[in-house]
């Protein structure tokens, strides 16, 4: 059963600056790992995906996965007050590419 | 272009009462379908998906059942509403093949009194 832990669980941030998200999960078993950005009373939508140890860039985001240490973590450069959002962290879990668990979130709130 | 639809936007109902909830996808053949419930302030939670037409597999307990009648249509349903069910209900598609990211709709947002 994959148990996904994700800290902090808000950040105030100023415009600007660069914010790190951290995400730890229990199944070492998990092959694919992903990060949505849920907007206030809204559907999550998919932000970043990463399947191998190592770092991946899109633009200001960047994603790290450490599969050894079950740590993954999204990282943004320059925040914009539209980056303000619940950022929620999620891997498959049984081995199945259905089970997606994902983990509680942390709410970014970014200051212009 | 793939759309995804869900009915109702929001409900209000009565413990006790039934419910049924809905999804379609438009534009996309035998995709994989999920249902997610999402408490106020908790967690997304996957309560069931389904790879075909007819098969739905369940995640967690949650007093709630879902079935695909059709390949574009996923429908969650109980016969009686607990408070406990209140929250915001999310369908999800993906494609069939490995490590596909979900599309959610735009979800129904359920209150139980």
């Amino acid at each position: 059963q994959q148990n996904v832990q994700q800290s902090p669980e808000s950040l105030i941030v100023p415009e600007g600056a660069r914010t790190s998200l951290n995400c730890t999960f229990s199944d070492s078993a998990s092959q694919y790992f992903w990060w949505y950005r849920q907007h206030s009373g809204k559907a999550p939508k998919a932000l970043m995906s990463i399947f191998s140890n190592g770092e991946k860039e899109e633009g200001r985001f960047t994603i790290h996965l450490n599969k050894a240490s079950l740590h993954f973590s999204l990282h943004i450069r320059d925040s914009q007050p539209s980056d303000s959002a619940l950022y929620l962290c999620a891997g498959n879990s049984g081995g199945s590419n259905a089970k997606l668990t994902f983990g509680k979130g942390t709410k970014l709130s970014v200051k212009s | 272009a793939q759309t995804i639809h869900q009915w109702p936007v929001a409900e209000i109902k009565a413990v006790g009462s039934p419910l049924s909830l809905g999804c379609t996808i438009k534009g996309k053949s035998s995709p994989n379908l999920y249902w997610y419930w999402q408490a106020t302030g908790g967690t997304l939670q996957q309560l069931f998906y389904s790879i075909t037409v007819g098969q739905v597999e369940s995640v967690v307990q949650l007093n709630l059942s879902a079935s695909r009648p059709k390949d574009d249509q996923f429908i969650l349903s109980t016969e009686k509403l607990l408070l406990s069910h209140s929250g915001f209900y999310l369908c999800a598609w993906s494609r069939q093949v490995s490590n596909e990211r979900l599309f959610f709709g735009h979800g129904t947002k359920l209150s139980v009194l």
